[in-house]
């Protein structure tokens, strides 16, 4: 399967700040990316999802694409206890939707 | 997006049985797939369910150890097979192309633990 890498350790951040995590990946030809939101003990949930190069808002959320730089990043603005959990990065292998998953990266809000 | 149910949700099974996960969406979809999350890892594609047809697996997976069905476009199953210890993970059934929506959901997901 592709791969796709996100090296950062657990990110702890206090409450109302920004946390950013990343994520690059292996195959050129991917198209569409995605975030997604696992809570412990609990399926992952789509947070976001972004297929054109630059920046894309929902809410408190904004996902940036870079597909030269082979890069996805989230960004978290206003952080609250509630974002504590685990978010997955995930791209389509070939257009149906065949996702390979990154390793994921904790985040843990401090009030 | 759609709802999905996933039954069971866990169970804990004896080793050399099989286990068969069901997987209902509320509305019908395109595509539906199979993944395995291993505890504290993430989740890999074991196949996908083709409807009416054989699955696609992934590499490192066979339809001898996880045989598929999906009968109709709401419907799918998975069975672990012959299980040994290795196969408790939690396994999670994914849909794509429903009405309105393009993107990957998950069910709940099945906790497996064999022993």
């Amino acid at each position: 399967q592709k791969e796709v890498e996100q090296n950062s350790g657990p990110l702890s951040v206090p409450e109302g700040a920004i946390a950013s995590l990343n994520c690059t990946y292996s195959d050129r030809v991917s198209q569409s990316f995605f975030w997604y939101r696992q809570y412990s003990g609990k399926s992952p949930e789509l947070i976001m999802s972004i297929y054109s190069n630059g920046d894309k808002e929902d809410g408190r959320f904004t996902a940036q694409l870079n597909k030269a730089s082979q890069y996805v990043s989230l960004l978290i603005r206003d952080s609250q206890p509630s974002d504590s959990a685990t978010y997955l990065c995930a791209v389509n292998m070939d257009g149906n939707n065949r996702l390979a998953f990154g390793k994921g990266n904790q985040v843990v809000v401090i009030p | 997006s759609a709802v999905i149910s996933q039954k069971p949700s866990r169970d804990i099974c004896q080793r050399g049985t099989s286990l068969t996960i069901q997987c209902q969406v509320d509305s019908q979809v395109t595509m539906m797939f199979w993944y395995r999350q291993q505890p504290g890892q993430s989740l890999t594609l074991i196949a996908t369910a083709n409807q009416g047809s054989e699955a696609t697996y992934e590499s490192g997976f066979v339809i001898d150890k996880f045989p598929i069905s999906r009968p109709n476009l709401t419907f799918s199953t998975l069975t672990v097979s012959n299980m040994s210890p290795e196969d408790s993970s939690i396994y999670l059934c994914s849909v794509a192309g429903g009405q309105g929506f393009t993107e990957a959901f998950f069910g709940q997901g099945t906790r497996l633990t064999v022993v």
